[in-house]
Parts: C-alpha cells; sequence; structure tokens
C-alpha cells in the first residue's frame, strides 16, 4: 500500500516569504502522479499543482513549484512571495497512474498560517 | 457555472437516526467520490461511482451507503451503524474514473446530537 507523510503538522510564516512544505511517499510503482492541494478556510478542496512521475521537470504554476525527488521519493510545495490568501491546509497526495483515482492517497495535512 | 454542489453545510444527527448528504454535480462527470476528512487526518474514501447504476466501497464504507440513479446526483446515507460519525464530509466527481484531475465541492459537517 502507498504511504504519504507530511512530518510538518503546522507552519507558519511572514507574509511575502518563502515557504517550503514537505511530503514523502512510498511506493514501489514507477509511474504515478502526485498532488498539491489547499484547504482554505472555505473547507473546499483546491488542486494547486500536480506532477507526473515520468516528467523530470518540476511543476510550477505561477508562486507555486515543486521539488520532486523521485529517488528519494521526496515531494515538495515551495510557495514564493507568500501572500495572506494562502493561509490553510495543504495536502500532498499520491495516485498510481492507471489506475482510477479510488487510489488517491493523501498525507495528514500541513496547516500553514501567513502572518500580515 | 459548472460545479458540485453539496447540502447541507451543516447536519445534526441524534442517536439511532440516519442522515442523507446530498452531492449534485452538472460538471457532466462520469465518476463520483466521498470522502470522510477527520482533524488531523487525510482524506479517507467512502464510496465511489464509476457510472450511473454502479458503486464500489472505499477503503471506510461501514455505516454508510450510497446509491446513484442519476450521472448528477450522489447522495450519501450516514446509517444508525456509523458509531462515531462526527465528520467533514466531501463530494468529488471526475470526467472518468481515471481521470486525474478531481473537483471538490465545500463539503457537509455532521455532528451528533
Amino acid at each position: 500500500a502507498q504511504t504519504v507523510t507530511q512530518s510538518q503538522p503546522e507552519m507558519s510564516v511572514q507574509e511575502a516569504e518563502t515557504v517550503t512544505l514537505s511530503c514523502t511517499y512510498d511506493t514501489s510503482e514507477n509511474n504515478y502522479y502526485l498532488f498539491w492541494y489547499k484547504q482554505p478556510p472555505s473547507r473546499q478542496m483546491i488542486l494547486v499543482i500536480r506532477q507526473e512521475a515520468y516528467k523530470q521537470q518540476n511543476a510550477t504554476e505561477n508562486r507555486f513549484s515543486v521539488n520532486f525527488q523521485k529517488a528519494a521519493k521526496s515531494f515538495s510545495l515551495k510557495i514564493s512571495d507568500s501572500q495572506l490568501g494562502d493561509t490553510a491546509m495543504y495536502f500532498c497526495a499520491f495516485m498510481r497512474a492507471n489506475f482510477g483515482n479510488e487510489k488517491l492517497t493523501f498525507g495528514t495535512g500541513t496547516r500553514l498560517t501567513i502572518i500580515p | 457555472d459548472g460545479g458540485i454542489t453539496q447540502s447541507p453545510k451543516y447536519l445534526f444527527r441524534k442517536e439511532g437516526q440516519n442522515v442523507t448528504l446530498s452531492c449534485e454535480q452538472n460538471l457532466n462527470h462520469d465518476a463520483m467520490y466521498w470522502y470522510r476528512q477527520d482533524p488531523g487526518q487525510g482524506l479517507r474514501l467512502i464510496y465511489y461511482s464509476q457510472i450511473v447504476n454502479d458503486f464500489q466501497k472505499g477503503d471506510i464504507a461501514e455505516g454508510y451507503s450510497v446509491s446513484r440513479e442519476k450521472k448528477e446526483s450522489f447522495p450519501l446515507t450516514v446509517t444508525s451503524a456509523q458509531k462515531n460519525p462526527t465528520a467533514f464530509y466531501l463530494c468529488a466527481s471526475s470526467i472518468s474514473r481515471g481521470s486525474e484531475k478531481l473537483f471538490f465541492g465545500s463539503g457537509t459537517q455532521l455532528s451528533v446530537l
């Protein structure tokens, strides 16, 4: 079974600073997807960024980027120029390729607070 | 606007009572999912449906039931057999089971009176 570990239950950072959230996972698969989801106080889950394991290039979405280290099974999220609206729970998730979404595994989350 | 609508936002259950959480989508998605979220834990899959009139148990299906009579609707019933129902429930959908892009509703908080 796949497992996803987020070792930082809570983090806080000053507005405009850069913050990195860590995620490690355990799998024997070679082809898979990794995701970061954001859950703001409204509690709706929002996809922030996704990475395909067969792609070596790290995914980026505006101020959000990942550091994907396949051999180390590490998938960290970097938020640059942090904004107050980035305050949320962030969940790392893993899904085996060629399987359905029912195989999506979530980590326990990191609560990020942006301090004005 | 296309999206997923969950209702109610807050729901209270009495002992021995069954309650039903609504999930409706107008995205024309085939696959729909129900997740449970507890404090300090990630999302856990309760049930999923790949297509109308078909659904499968997820990791924590005991004490729950679902139906999928229409493509747009995937209601979740929390039965009296679910001894610890207090949680936040999220519904999601995707174009197909194999699509890795999930769309989520805004959730229902269920509490026990």
